[in-house]
């Protein structure tokens, strides 16, 4: 079964610095890539997705994923952090079996931006 | 582009209660709709999504119920409520490939 694995559930940077959020995956197809981010008590908003075009991957606000299939990673980067940066962070992945029906997501990572 | 009002916005109710969460989508035909739930502090838990109407697949077994009435509602239900169903509760379609999905801006329930 799919998985979806996001090294550190807090992560915590100071404006201006790089953002690197960790995303590895299990899948023996290629699999379709997501990150999405939630501020609170809001939905989640998508902010890129792999869909095997480019292994990089431009986003809103900045953020860029690359797909590395050797590593079974696609990790968030951001150059350098803003203050409205800090939301949660969620991964995730399309199934393929049973037609794409389901998304897995990772358990998040709530992003924390100091002054 | 797609529109996904939900409501109410936020609900608290006491144990033992009915509940009624509706969904509805704008600017789609015929999607794949889900609902999921995010208890305090834990990530999100897909509860029930359906392809089409009255077709519903249940993820988790609990006493919560899920039905869908036209081709762009989505209701989840309660009998009995318990402190456990607390959580927030998000609608989302999916979309044409690669099938990502959409969230609506979720309901606050508070369970008593």
């Amino acid at each position: 079964a799919q998985s979806v694995t996001q090294l550190g559930s807090h992560v915590s940077v100071s404006e201006g610095a790089l953002v690197l959020l960790r995303c590895n995956y299990s899948s023996s197809v290629p699999p379709y890539l997501f990150w999405y981010v939630q501020y609170p008590n809001q939905g989640l908003q998508l902010l890129l997705k792999y869909t095997s075009a480019a292994t990089l991957v431009k986003g809103i606000n900045g953020f860029e994923a690359e797909f590395k299939k050797s590593e079974t990673s696609f990790h968030l980067t951001k150059p350098s952090a803003h203050m409205s940066d800090a939301a949660e962070y969620f991964c995730a992945v399309s199934d393929p079996t049973g037609g794409y029906n389901k998304l897995i997501f990772g358990a998040g990572t709530r992003l924390a931006v100091h002054p | 582009s797609q529109t996904i009002h939900q409501w109410p916005a936020t609900l608290v109710q006491p144990v033992g209660s009915p509940l009624s969460l509706e969904c509805t989508v704008e600017g789609t035909s015929n999607p794949n709709l889900y609902w999921y739930r995010q208890a305090a502090g834990r990530g999100l838990q897909l509860l029930f999504y359906s392809v089409g109407i009255g077709q519903i697949s249940s993820e988790v077994p609990q006493n919560l119920s899920a039905s869908r009435p036209q081709d762009r509602q989505f209701i989840l239900s309660s009998k009995k409520l318990l402190l456990s169903d607390s959580g927030f509760y998000l609608c989302a379609p999916r979309g044409r490939p690669p099938y990502e999905q959409y969230f609506g801006p979720g309901t606050r329930l508070t369970v008593t």
